[in-house]
């Protein structure tokens, strides 16, 4: 079955880069998420992408997928304190069951 | 944007109580989830429905039933509220299919305290 691994904690100071890790098990098409948790909230969907592309950028946010290794990032540039938050990976099969995987999230901490 | 409400932030029952936690989408998705979140465990699927009427378990279905009468509508019940169920509830929607991948559309969670 699917697996997902995520490191549990990363600090940054304000204004530089975060990358956030997570592995994952399945080498079938798949597709790829990054949510985001912020304090008492739900979780949003920050950008997803599919197996068959390398890297995703939508503004601060730069998505690399390396298929070898089955590992994907989250990039964010210019670390803000609003980005402290919980960021989960999740993974999802095509063509298999349409119930995502998650990670068990990466708690993200800005300090200025 | 799709809006995912769930009627309680914040909720205090006491062990025995039965519990009703509501869900509504907006946007017209057959699928929908009960998840509960916990400290160093992770998000845990309850249970799911594909369609109205229809429900799936999750992996940890036990202590809970769930109801949907409506397409929009999902209810997580608590048979008999115990400590046990102290959690953060997230309910979420989704268009996706097996093919179509999406994401999910969460809701702001309810946060439930058994006394």
């Amino acid at each position: 079955g699917e697996d997902v691994e995520q490191s549990l904690f990363l600090s940054v100071r304000e204004g530089d880069s975060s990358v956030i890790n997570c592995t994952y098990t399945d080498s079938s098409s798949t597709y790829l998420y990054w949510y985001k948790q912020e304090p008492g909230a739900g979780l949003q969907l920050l950008t997803y992408i599919f197996s068959n592309m390398d890297m995703k950028q939508d503004q601060r946010l730069t998505v690399l997928l390396n298929k070898k290794d089955k590992h994907l990032s989250l990039r964010i540039a210019d670390t803000q304190t609003g980005d402290s938050a919980i960021y989960f990976c999740a993974e999802r099969l095509v063509g298999g069951s349409y119930i995502p995987t998650f990670g068990r999230g990466t708690s993200l901490i800005v300090h200025p | 944007d799709v809006k995912v409400t769930q009627s309680s932030r914040y909720l205090v029952k006491r062990t025995g109580e039965k519990v009703f936690l509501e869900c509504v989408q907006d946007m017209d998705h057959e699928n929908m989830f009960w998840y509960r979140q916990d400290p160093g465990l992770g998000l845990r699927l309850i249970y799911f429905s594909y369609d109205v009427k229809m429900k799936e378990k999750g992996d940890i279905p036990e202590g809970y039933s769930v109801s949907r009468e409506k397409k929009e509508r999902f209810s997580l019940i608590l048979e008999s509220a115990s400590t046990n169920q102290t959690s953060m509830y997230l309910c979420a929607s989704t268009l996706d299919s097996r093919t179509r991948g999406n994401g999910y559309t969460f809701g702001s969670g309810t946060r439930l305290t058994v006394v």
